[in-house]
């Protein structure tokens, strides 16, 4: 199984800041990663596709890049509601699709 | 207005037996495989199991393989997740969803582009 590991696990920020969240994959998946962000109590919601396409209805602010192995979620201008737990996810070729274990975004 | 109702959680003994259901609404329901997702308390997101549109193709986590069933019923836009031997590590928010699929250039990628609300399965004795 091709296993994801973000970083950091935790990262405090504040209003307004630019954060750099990073997905590692154990071996190469093209552009087949998505990334997801999830708020507290509620269900995850897809960010990014195809490691840089932005879902609809996605703000402007959100980015994504990489291919191969490495790729980074950015996000531009933090806003309140961006605070959040952040997931990427391979979905390269055939199940199981993995994910990381998480990135939680925290107001400073 | 697309959307999952997940339904079916609840408090099961280890060795029980549970059965978890997706109604889903707004959208053509056997045009998507649909794929169910769960979530330990405190911990991350973890892929359990998967069916295709039409039903003929599953796949399953090694985790849950030979214990759960996943089956879908496209006359009533229904997606069902039978627990079979459930153990205390099969505690979790399991959650429905949606399997879209994007082209970019040549090339057509999954997303999971909807979610149910999820539902709480308590193994516990």
């Amino acid at each position: 199984d091709i296993q994801m590991t973000q970083s950091p696990s935790s990262l405090s920020a504040s209003v307004g800041d630019r954060v750099t969240i990073t997905c590692r994959a154990s071996q190469s998946i093209s552009k087949y990663l998505n990334w997801y962000h999830q708020k507290p109590g509620k269900a995850p919601k897809l960010l990014i596709y195809a490691a840089s396409n932005l879902q609809s209805g996605v703000p402007s602010r959100f980015s994504g890049s990489g291919s191969g192995t490495d790729f980074t979620l950015t996000i531009f201008n933090l806003q309140p509601e961006d605070f959040a737990t952040y997931y990427c996810q391979q979905n390269y070729h055939t199940r199981p699709w993995t994910f990381g274990q998480g990135t939680k975004v925290e107001i400073k | 207005e697309v959307q999952l109702l997940d339904s079916g959680g609840g408090l099961v003994q280890p060795g029980g037996s549970l059965r978890l259901s997706c109604a889903a609404s707004g959208f053509i329901f056997n045009n998507y495989a649909m794929t169910w997702v769960r979530q330990a308390p405190g911990k991350g997101l973890e892929w359990v199991s998967t069916i295709s549109g039409s039903g003929d193709t599953t796949y399953y986590a090694d985790s849950v393989k030979g214990r759960f069933t996943i089956s879908r019923d496209n006359s009533k836009n229904t997606l069902d997740l039978q627990m079979n031997s459930l153990r205390a590590d099969d505690t979790a928010l399991y959650y429905c969803t949606k399997e879209g699929v994007v082209l970019v250039g040549p090339i057509y990628y999954y997303v999971l582009d909807v979610w149910g609300q999820g539902t709480t399965v308590t193994v516990s004795s």
